[in-house]
């Protein structure tokens, strides 16, 4: 692994079911974020977790959860899926939690994305 | 009002030529700004920071004024594999965590 990781590429999904959406880094970073992109719109923010065994809510939380039992991982899942949640989400981490201006550390990097589509 | 804003384009250039794109963004208190690149159905990825005395990085030069709250990317000499979507992202303070704020992003299309 180099980097981060997703799984699956791309899903179809009935409504109603229940997905998870995997995302695994070797970085050792301690800041990891999901995203969601949809066109004509910029990435806005799902979850977040600074630190393994913490989560946090972002801009679009609903209907969505995260955990962070360790370092390396961060599954999004969705409980019941909508149509609305047809999206591409992507995964990113960065080795600060918290932006600090210049130093690179701060920059995200991020997952080659999950295309998702729900019927 | 968007936190960022971008213009959509499609901005359609000839290869070598200039391009200029803007952001402009609401909070006056944002920290750092960056400009990412991404490519189509492919993951976003920083192309450069943009600090407050501008920078420049080969073709490539970003520039902030903080006073209209703006910030800019110009590339020069533009080659076909410029060919990509360019997202303006700000750091506003708050929020807990390392907070950035993605413009929907200016697409830029070189042609030969």
């Amino acid at each position: 692994i180099a980097g981060i990781t997703q799984a699956p590429t791309s899903q179809i999904l009935a409504a109603g079911r229940r997905m998870t959406l995997r995302c695994t880094q070797d970085m050792r970073h301690n800041a990891m974020y999901w995203y969601r992109q949809d066109l004509g719109l910029g990435l806005r923010l799902i979850h977040y977790s600074n630190t393994a065994g913490t989560t946090g809510k972002g801009e679009v939380p609903d209907g969505y959860s995260v955990s962070r039992a360790n370092t390396d991982d961060f599954p999004l899942t969705l409980a019941s899926a909508v149509p609305s949640q047809t999206s591409v989400y992507f995964c990113a981490s960065s080795d600060r939690s918290y932006g600090t201006g210049r130093t690179s550390t701060d920059t995200q990097y991020f997952g080659p994305g999950t295309r998702l589509t729900v019927l | 009002r968007k936190e960022v804003e971008q213009d959509p384009g499609p901005f359609n250039v000839p290869e070598g030529a200039t391009v200029a794109f803007n952001c402009t963004y609401s909070n006056s208190a944002s920290q750092s700004f960056f400009w990412y690149r991404q490519d189509c159905r492919k993951e976003p990825k920083l192309l450069m920071s943009v600090y407050s005395s501008g920078n420049e990085d080969g073709r490539f030069t970003a520039q902030l004024n903080r006073a209209s709250q703006y910030i800019s990317l110009l590339i020069r000499d533009s080659k076909l594999s410029d060919s990509a979507t360019y997202l303006c992202v700000v750091n506003p303070p708050g929020g807990g965590y390392n907070k950035l704020i993605f413009g929907a992003g200016t697409r830029l299309a070189v042609h030969p």
